[in-house]
């Protein structure tokens, strides 16, 4: 079965880190771009990094510049996100998905909650 | 980096059909054949719907369309069904990221 399965979540105080994990299973996750997108509570979808097959190359949306990290370890089949400086505004819920179809994420996981709060 | 922009909801009785409209740029839905749509329900991950505007992924009932013209693509869902009542959310790759709808709240009458 095709299955990605996110940990990590959590409760955390502004301007601290959380590292997200996303194990994959099913798929050659070795062949794919991998990308995390977040949902705030009640809001809409959005997207916050990707990175290519080998992991050579990595993109980000504009607010988590310089404070996300994205990485993966195609030995484990596994994506991670690193967060530091973390804002209030980064509550949400993450979800990592995979795009087997040309820009389109076709498996996602059931997310992890990531809340900051003092 | 700006949303796409969805109506807030839209609705219709069983056996009708909604459109659902996703407008965005020259940038993004003008530029490119990869608009994806994607099906979520209360509490749940989305669910791929349409990709590269007008494919249906297997599993995806044929009464799901899309189509682009454009700055603005279009979800339809046509004979609606009960289990269709969900939010509705269009995708773009915009050269090295992606952006969302704001998302599209599909009630069943």
């Amino acid at each position: 079965e095709v299955q990605l399965v996110e940990s990590g979540g959590g409760l955390v105080q502004p301007g601290g880190s959380l590292r997200l994990s996303c194990a994959a299973s099913g798929f050659t996750f070795s062949s794919y771009w991998m990308s995390w997108v977040r949902q705030a509570p009640g809001t809409g979808l959005e997207w916050v990094a990707n990175i290519k097959p080998d992991g050579s190359e990595k993109y980000y949306m504009d607010s988590v510049k310089g404070r996300f990290s994205i990485s993966r370890d195609n030995a484990k089949n596994s994506l991670y996100l690193q967060m530091n400086s973390l804002r209030a505004e980064d509550t949400a819920v993450y979800y990592c998905a995979s795009y087997r179809v040309a820009h389109a994420f076709d498996i996602w996981g059931q997310g992890t909650m990531v809340a900051v709060s003092s | 980096q700006s949303a796409l922009t969805q109506p807030p909801s839209a609705s219709g009785s069983p056996g009708q059909s909604v459109t659902i409209s996703c407008t965005g740029t020259s940038s993004d839905v003008g530029g490119y054949n990869y608009v994806s749509w994607y099906q979520q329900h209360p509490g749940k991950a989305p669910k791929l719907m349409i990709y590269e505007v007008s494919k249906r992924p297997s599993g995806v009932p044929d009464r799901f369309s899309g189509s682009k013209s454009g700055n603005t693509a279009s979800l339809t869902v046509s004979g609606l069904q009960a289990e269709d009542e969900a939010d509705y959310y269009c995708s773009s790759f915009a050269g090295s990221f992606y952006v969302f709808g704001t998302g599209t709240k599909v009630t069943v009458l």
